[in-house]
Protein backbone atom coordinates (compact mmCIF):
# COMPACT_ATOMS: atom_id res chain seq x y z
CA UNK A 1 0.00 0.00 0.00
CA UNK A 2 1.04 3.40 0.18
CA UNK A 3 3.41 4.97 2.17
CA UNK A 4 3.37 7.96 3.94
CA UNK A 5 6.34 9.43 6.00
CA UNK A 6 6.61 11.93 9.30
CA UNK A 7 9.54 13.81 10.55
CA UNK A 8 10.57 13.53 13.45
CA UNK A 9 9.05 10.78 15.25
CA UNK A 10 9.22 12.27 18.11
CA UNK A 11 10.50 15.88 19.52
CA UNK A 12 11.14 17.31 23.10
CA UNK A 13 11.30 21.23 22.90
CA UNK A 14 11.67 24.08 25.47
CA UNK A 15 7.81 25.96 26.04
CA UNK A 16 8.17 29.39 24.11
CA UNK A 17 9.88 27.49 20.79
CA UNK A 18 8.67 26.66 17.51
CA UNK A 19 8.43 23.06 15.93
CA UNK A 20 7.95 21.85 12.50
CA UNK A 21 6.50 19.06 11.89
CA UNK A 22 7.09 17.01 8.64
CA UNK A 23 4.39 15.02 6.30
CA UNK A 24 5.51 13.30 3.18
CA UNK A 25 3.81 10.86 0.26
CA UNK A 26 6.26 8.66 -0.78
CA UNK A 27 4.92 6.86 -4.03
CA UNK A 28 1.86 8.85 -4.54
CA UNK A 29 0.84 12.37 -5.27
CA UNK A 30 -1.86 14.04 -2.53
CA UNK A 31 -2.98 17.13 -3.75
CA UNK A 32 -4.88 16.96 -0.48
CA UNK A 33 -3.45 16.06 3.41
CA UNK A 34 -4.89 16.39 6.83
CA UNK A 35 -3.63 17.05 10.08
CA UNK A 36 -4.99 15.51 12.97
CA UNK A 37 -4.45 15.62 17.12
CA UNK A 38 -4.19 13.29 19.56
CA UNK A 39 -3.99 13.32 23.10
CA UNK A 40 -3.68 10.19 25.56
CA UNK A 41 -6.55 8.14 25.57
CA UNK A 42 -8.86 9.89 22.99
CA UNK A 43 -9.86 9.88 19.54
CA UNK A 44 -8.08 11.35 16.68
CA UNK A 45 -9.47 15.22 16.25
CA UNK A 46 -8.87 16.60 12.84
CA UNK A 47 -7.06 20.16 13.11
CA UNK A 48 -7.26 21.01 9.43
CA UNK A 49 -7.15 20.10 5.54
CA UNK A 50 -4.53 21.12 3.87
CA UNK A 51 -4.40 22.07 -0.72
CA UNK A 52 -1.63 21.83 -2.54
CA UNK A 53 -0.82 25.45 -3.26
CA UNK A 54 -3.91 27.14 -1.29
CA UNK A 55 -4.57 27.94 2.24
CA UNK A 56 -5.44 25.17 4.60
CA UNK A 57 -9.02 24.95 5.92
CA UNK A 58 -8.93 24.83 9.99
CA UNK A 59 -11.37 23.20 11.60
CA UNK A 60 -13.50 25.57 14.36
CA UNK A 61 -11.22 26.05 17.49
CA UNK A 62 -7.57 25.48 16.31
CA UNK A 63 -5.93 28.74 15.80
CA UNK A 64 -4.51 29.41 12.22
CA UNK A 65 -1.79 31.54 13.42
CA UNK A 66 -0.40 28.99 15.98
CA UNK A 67 -0.64 26.04 13.97
CA UNK A 68 1.37 26.86 10.29
CA UNK A 69 0.71 25.02 7.88
CA UNK A 70 1.84 24.88 4.43
CA UNK A 71 1.56 22.57 1.28
CA UNK A 72 3.84 23.54 -1.24
CA UNK A 73 4.13 20.40 -3.21
CA UNK A 74 1.69 17.42 -3.56
CA UNK A 75 4.13 14.90 -1.72
CA UNK A 76 4.99 17.62 1.28
CA UNK A 77 2.93 19.20 3.70
CA UNK A 78 4.47 20.74 7.05
CA UNK A 79 2.79 21.85 10.11
CA UNK A 80 4.59 24.32 12.69
CA UNK A 81 3.35 24.67 16.06
CA UNK A 82 4.85 27.75 16.78
CA UNK A 83 5.70 29.07 20.48
CA UNK A 84 4.93 26.12 22.04
CA UNK A 85 3.61 25.56 25.42
CA UNK A 86 3.03 22.17 27.44
CA UNK A 87 -0.62 22.14 26.17
CA UNK A 88 0.28 21.82 22.78
CA UNK A 89 2.05 17.97 24.26
CA UNK A 90 0.10 15.86 21.60
CA UNK A 91 0.58 12.79 19.08
CA UNK A 92 0.15 14.51 15.85
CA UNK A 93 -0.62 12.66 12.69
CA UNK A 94 -1.01 13.46 9.43
CA UNK A 95 -2.81 11.70 6.27
CA UNK A 96 -2.82 12.17 2.75
CA UNK A 97 -5.13 11.11 0.14
CA UNK A 98 -3.99 10.01 -2.87
CA UNK A 99 -5.35 12.16 -6.08
CA UNK A 100 -5.75 9.07 -8.27
CA UNK A 101 -7.80 7.12 -5.87
CA UNK A 102 -9.82 9.63 -4.05
CA UNK A 103 -11.67 7.17 -1.44
CA UNK A 104 -8.43 6.20 -0.19
CA UNK A 105 -6.44 7.77 2.60
CA UNK A 106 -3.20 7.07 3.95
CA UNK A 107 -1.82 7.76 7.55
CA UNK A 108 1.52 8.52 8.90
CA UNK A 109 2.99 6.61 11.80
CA UNK A 110 3.02 10.21 13.78
CA UNK A 111 4.90 12.49 15.47
CA UNK A 112 5.11 13.04 19.78
CA UNK A 113 5.30 16.32 20.55
CA UNK A 114 6.65 16.84 24.12
CA UNK A 115 6.84 20.43 25.23
CA UNK A 116 8.95 21.20 28.54
CA UNK B 1 -22.14 14.93 16.18
CA UNK B 2 -21.35 11.23 16.77
CA UNK B 3 -22.85 9.73 13.39
CA UNK B 4 -21.76 6.59 14.46
CA UNK B 5 -22.27 4.38 17.45
CA UNK B 6 -19.75 1.35 18.24
CA UNK B 7 -19.34 -0.56 21.43
CA UNK B 8 -16.43 1.08 23.81
CA UNK B 9 -14.93 -2.70 24.11
CA UNK B 10 -14.87 -5.81 22.93
CA UNK B 11 -12.88 -9.40 23.59
CA UNK B 12 -12.10 -12.11 21.13
CA UNK B 13 -9.56 -15.21 21.55
CA UNK B 14 -7.19 -15.97 19.42
CA UNK B 15 -8.13 -17.63 15.99
CA UNK B 16 -11.76 -16.84 16.09
CA UNK B 17 -13.63 -14.65 14.91
CA UNK B 18 -13.94 -11.05 15.85
CA UNK B 19 -17.48 -9.42 15.04
CA UNK B 20 -17.08 -4.82 15.58
CA UNK B 21 -20.61 -4.03 15.23
CA UNK B 22 -21.33 -0.35 14.18
CA UNK B 23 -24.46 1.54 13.78
CA UNK B 24 -24.78 4.75 11.25
CA UNK B 25 -28.84 5.29 11.70
CA UNK B 26 -28.84 8.89 10.14
CA UNK B 27 -26.14 7.64 7.28
CA UNK B 28 -27.29 9.47 3.77
CA UNK B 29 -27.33 7.91 0.12
CA UNK B 30 -23.83 9.36 -0.98
CA UNK B 31 -21.78 8.35 2.46
CA UNK B 32 -19.43 5.43 2.39
CA UNK B 33 -18.72 3.50 5.37
CA UNK B 34 -15.05 2.86 6.28
CA UNK B 35 -12.94 1.35 8.95
CA UNK B 36 -9.96 1.76 10.18
CA UNK B 37 -8.27 0.76 12.65
CA UNK B 38 -5.03 2.04 15.37
CA UNK B 39 -2.45 0.39 17.37
CA UNK B 40 -1.25 1.46 20.08
CA UNK B 41 0.89 4.86 19.70
CA UNK B 42 0.65 4.24 15.66
CA UNK B 43 -1.13 5.95 12.88
CA UNK B 44 -4.22 4.45 11.77
CA UNK B 45 -4.34 1.64 9.49
CA UNK B 46 -7.05 1.73 6.41
CA UNK B 47 -9.23 -2.13 6.85
CA UNK B 48 -12.14 -1.58 4.44
CA UNK B 49 -14.88 0.09 3.12
CA UNK B 50 -17.99 -0.06 1.21
CA UNK B 51 -21.12 1.73 0.09
CA UNK B 52 -24.53 -0.91 0.12
CA UNK B 53 -22.71 -3.98 -0.89
CA UNK B 54 -20.91 -6.83 0.98
CA UNK B 55 -17.13 -6.32 0.99
CA UNK B 56 -14.33 -8.61 1.40
CA UNK B 57 -10.47 -8.45 1.49
CA UNK B 58 -7.32 -9.77 2.61
CA UNK B 59 -7.70 -7.83 6.06
CA UNK B 60 -11.40 -8.12 6.99
CA UNK B 61 -15.14 -8.51 5.64
CA UNK B 62 -17.84 -5.43 5.94
CA UNK B 63 -21.44 -6.57 5.94
CA UNK B 64 -23.89 -3.85 5.46
CA UNK B 65 -27.46 -3.82 6.17
CA UNK B 66 -29.86 -3.69 3.91
CA UNK B 67 -31.04 -0.70 5.07
CA UNK B 68 -27.67 0.70 5.44
CA UNK B 69 -28.08 1.89 9.21
CA UNK B 70 -25.87 -0.19 10.36
CA UNK B 71 -22.69 -2.39 9.64
CA UNK B 72 -20.33 -5.33 10.92
CA UNK B 73 -16.41 -5.73 11.00
CA UNK B 74 -15.55 -9.38 10.49
CA UNK B 75 -11.77 -10.64 11.56
CA UNK B 76 -12.39 -13.95 10.30
CA UNK B 77 -9.78 -15.24 12.61
CA UNK B 78 -8.23 -12.98 14.60
CA UNK B 79 -4.70 -13.13 16.30
CA UNK B 80 -3.04 -11.06 19.02
CA UNK B 81 -1.57 -8.99 16.52
CA UNK B 82 -5.01 -7.54 15.97
CA UNK B 83 -5.63 -5.88 19.22
CA UNK B 84 -5.84 -2.37 18.35
CA UNK B 85 -9.03 0.21 18.60
CA UNK B 86 -11.45 0.31 15.51
CA UNK B 87 -13.27 3.11 14.06
CA UNK B 88 -16.53 2.83 12.05
CA UNK B 89 -16.99 6.47 10.11
CA UNK B 90 -19.46 7.27 7.62
CA UNK B 91 -18.64 9.83 5.09
CA UNK B 92 -18.75 11.47 1.82
CA UNK B 93 -15.53 10.41 -0.44
CA UNK B 94 -14.71 13.66 -0.83
CA UNK B 95 -13.94 14.67 3.25
CA UNK B 96 -11.69 13.82 5.67
CA UNK B 97 -12.34 11.03 8.16
CA UNK B 98 -13.73 12.00 11.41
CA UNK B 99 -13.18 9.60 14.09
CA UNK B 100 -15.16 8.64 16.79
CA UNK B 101 -14.58 6.60 19.97
CA UNK B 102 -14.39 3.60 18.52
CA UNK B 103 -14.45 -0.09 20.09
CA UNK B 104 -11.13 -1.20 21.98
CA UNK B 105 -10.39 -4.82 20.60
CA UNK B 106 -8.83 -7.35 22.76
CA UNK B 107 -7.59 -10.73 21.39
CA UNK B 108 -6.42 -12.89 23.86
CA UNK B 109 -4.62 -16.19 23.82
Amino acid sequence: GAVVSQHPSRVICKSGTSVKIECRSLDFQATTMFWYRQFPKQSLMLMATSNEGSKATYEQGVEKDKFLINHASLTLSTLTVTSAHPEDSSFYICSARDTDVSYEQYFGPGTRLTVT
Amino acid sequence: DAKTTQPPSMDCAEGRAANLPCNHSTISGNEYVYWYRQIHSQGPQYIIHGLKNNETNEMASLIITEDRKSSTLILPHATLRDTAVYYCIVKDSGYALNFGKGTSLLVTP
